[in-house]
């Protein structure tokens, strides 16, 4: 399996820009989340889906920034339109039931800079 | 609401010296457990993760990690650490309660730098 894949690795854009991250998660994992790295505030949940359904999407900073998953294979996170402070490291990740005995396996992240 | 305290923001140990990394969380009901790394550039990787039974749980690359349930915990272990365990370790949790989200909860992570 080639795991979770998230393109582009690196997004420079200016101020206004819109801006959308892509993910594809492990076949057949039923729960996907979208988390947000900084050096201030760490690791933060952003939205997860279930089954292509959003569940949770409190940690969604503003409504700039929106996702969707149309289908089991694939995600998309769009900042529009994009600020300076969003300037992060953008993590996707899948899982199979979470809770049960099963990891969540993470992509190599979006290093996005907005100018 | 779960959170997660790491205590050690940042760690510098010379090679071969033993490590600990603290985690605590808050939260009262049954949880998973989990030790991620990120070597630096790189995405998260798990270390170790913690279901049930043996509190004391043994991952990759010599890590060890023990759940000690009276004192919400769940300290990371290496006894002797190499160069390249050089990196940034976040501790995560989540809740198994039906009334909790199936998200993981992350610490702020430790860095840690190992020296020649």
């Amino acid at each position: 399996d080639a795991g979770v894949i998230q393109s582009p690795r690196h997004e420079v854009t200016e101020m206004g820009q819109e801006v959308t991250l892509r993910c594809k998660p492990i076949s057949g994992h039923d729960y996907l989340f979208w988390y947000r790295q900084t050096m201030m505030r760490g690791l933060e949940l952003l939205i997860y889906f279930n089954n292509n359904v959003p569940i949770d999407d409190s940690g969604m900073p503003e409504d700039r920034f929106s996702a969707k998953m149309p289908n089991a294979s694939f995600s998309t996170l769009k900042i529009q339109p994009s600020e300076p402070r969003d300037s992060a490291v953008y993590f996707c990740a899948s899982s199979l039931r979470p809770r049960g005995n099963y990891g969540y396996t993470f992509g190599s992240g979006t290093r996005l800079t907005v100018v | 609401a779960q959170s997660v305290s790491q205590h050690n923001h940042h760690v510098i140990l010379s090679e071969a010296a033993s490590l600990e990394l603290g985690c605590n969380y808050s939260y009262g009901g049954t949880v998973n457990l989990f030790w991620y790394v990120q070597y630096p550039g790189q995405h998260l990787q798990l270390l170790l993760k913690y279901f049930s039974g043996d509190p004391l749980v043994k991952g990759i690359k010599g890590f060890e990690a023990e759940f000690i349930k009276s004192k919400f915990s769940f300290n990371l272990r290496k006894p002797s650490v190499q160069w390249s365990d050089t990196a940034e370790y976040f501790c995560a949790v989540n809740a198994r309660d039906s009334n909790s989200g199936y998200a993981l909860n992350f610490g702020k992570g430790t860095s840690l730098l190992v020296t020649p």
